[in-house]
């Protein structure tokens, strides 16, 4: 079945690169989308760019200079770096599949930027 | 970027009643080449991760009961929940797949009154 699982550290210094993975199983990277998501605690939804099946990626405008979404294909994995972090970057983050719309969801990871 | 309008903020209702939330976008969401529009509908229940609802704003995700409707083309678009179960109490969320970057509605949170 369609999984996805997000990992990474929980604590990440300010001004430090956040570097998370999304590991999927059930499907094929080369033939369907993968985003990141991320919420902070309380708040709303924001879209934060993908990685297409073909390798082109998209970035959320705000984040676009902050941002790298990267993969491996061999090892089923799509790879999230944002550096320069800031408090306001804490948060869950989720990696999620899109058919259709985004229809497969990770758990979600929890991290937490702070000195 | 296009930018997602969505009200309430917040909702309360008793068990038993219809709500409806809103979700308007800035540009069209309407494909011309499949006559689709790329909006969706999430629920996310505290803790949990968002959950896919509706696509093409009227399409049922599988398992999805059939209280939950949507409706709207272009830029103006509606998710009903009739008949609101407790279980139904959670955060609602528009999103637009239609370009990039992709952008969420900002939420509107039901609640029991």
């Amino acid at each position: 079945q369609v999984q996805l699982k997000e990992s990474g550290p929980g604590l990440v210094q300010p001004s430090q690169t956040l570097s998370l993975t999304c590991t999927v199983s059930g499907f094929s990277l080369t033939s369907y989308n993968v985003h990141w998501v991320r919420q902070p605690p309380g708040k709303g939804l924001e879209w934060m760019g993908r990685m297409r099946y073909n390798g082109d990626t998209s970035y959320n405008s705000a984040l676009k200079s902050r941002l790298s979404i990267s993969r491996d294909t061999s090892k089923n994995q799509v790879f999230l770096k944002m550096n320069s972090l800031q408090t306001d970057d804490t948060g869950t983050y989720y990696c999620t599949r899109a058919h259709m719309a985004l229809d497969y969801w990770g758990q979600g990871v929890m991290v937490t930027v702070s000195s | 970027d296009i930018v997602m309008t969505q009200s309430p903020f917040s909702l309360a209702v008793s068990e038993g009643e219809m709500v409806t939330i809103n979700c308007k976008s800035s540009q069209s969401l309407l494909s011309s080449g499949n006559q689709k529009n790329y909006l969706a509908w999430y629920q996310q229940k505290p803790g949990q991760s968002p959950k896919l609802l509706i696509y093409y704003a009227s399409t049922r995700q599988s398992g999805v009961p059939d209280r939950f409707i949507g409706s709207g083309s272009g830029t103006d678009f509606t998710l009903t929940i009739s008949d609101v179960q407790a279980e139904d109490l959670a955060d609602y969320y528009c999103l637009q797949h239609y370009s990039y970057p992709n952008t969420f509605g900002a939420g509107t949170k039901l609640e029991l009154k």
